[in-house]
């Protein structure tokens, strides 16, 4: 079965950089959840989108942004990079009225030098 | 205060025995639900089993199953038959509002280390 693509796999910025990460859910599933792990943490949420309009909103600093394309992929833009963004970033995905279970990428492992 | 508590930060396990995993909630939602998911070393994280507050009966999933008691509000993890690939990091979440199916997101616990013993 399909699961969540999200790339880069690995990402090496300076400070002050920009980032981008992409997420592609599960086929036909309409919600993207986007969630960041810094090291020895449990997963924090950012942002969601439900059909491709922002849904809901965590701990998301004003320097990051996201959104949800036609095609139902999600980007998270990330600015100004700081050393504390260093983390796990995880993209997950669900089909609403079908389940309630979030379904995990593999992650993008962002470090900041 | 904290939504979800596991209080167990390390457990070791005999390979084959079972083990079970702790993991309190807090929340007034009549409408909630609660998953289990394994982080292993490499770093994905893998859904393992889901319970939702007016499920009748507990979960299971293969050697998984989930032990809810509502009342008490917990909803811990039994591995069974544990196996070596079982050594991972395991977290309990809980999504609140599910009757509204809204898009509302995990909230995570801070982890059980569960290391399985040859």
């Amino acid at each position: 079965a399909a699961g969540v693509i999200q790339s880069p796999r690995h990402l090496i910025k300076e400070k002050r950089e920009t980032a981008t990460l992409k997420c592609y859910p599960i086929p036909r599933h309409d919600t993207v959840y986007w969630y960041q792990q810094g090291p020895g943490q449990d997963p924090q949420f950012l942002i969601s989108f439900y059909e491709k309009m922002q849904s809901d909103k965590g701990s998301i600093p004003d320097r990051f942004s996201a959104q949800q394309f036609s095609d139902y992929h999600s980007e998270l833009n990330m600015s100004s990079l700081e050393l504390g963004d260093s983390a796990l970033y995880f993209c997950a995905s669900r089909l609403r009225g079908r389940g309630e279970t979030q379904y995990f990428g593999p992650g993008t492992r962002l470090l900041v030098l | 205060a904290q939504k979800i508590t596991q209080t167990q930060p390390g457990m070791f396990v005999q390979e084959k025995e079972a083990v079970t995993l702790d993991c309190t909630y807090d929340t007034s939602d009549p409408s909630y639900g609660l998953f289990w998911y394994k982080q292993p070393s490499s770093g994905e994280m893998i859904f393992l089993i889901y319970q939702g507050s007016y499920d009748q009966q507990n979960a299971t999933e293969g050697r998984y199953s989930l032990n809810f008691q509502k009342a008490r509000k917990s909803a811990n993890l039994v591995i069974s038959a544990s196996q070596l690939g079982d050594s991972a990091m395991y977290f309990c979440a809980m999504r609140e509002g599910i009757s509204s199916g809204s898009a509302r997101q995990l909230t995570f616990g801070s982890g059980t280390q569960l290391t399985v013993l040859p």
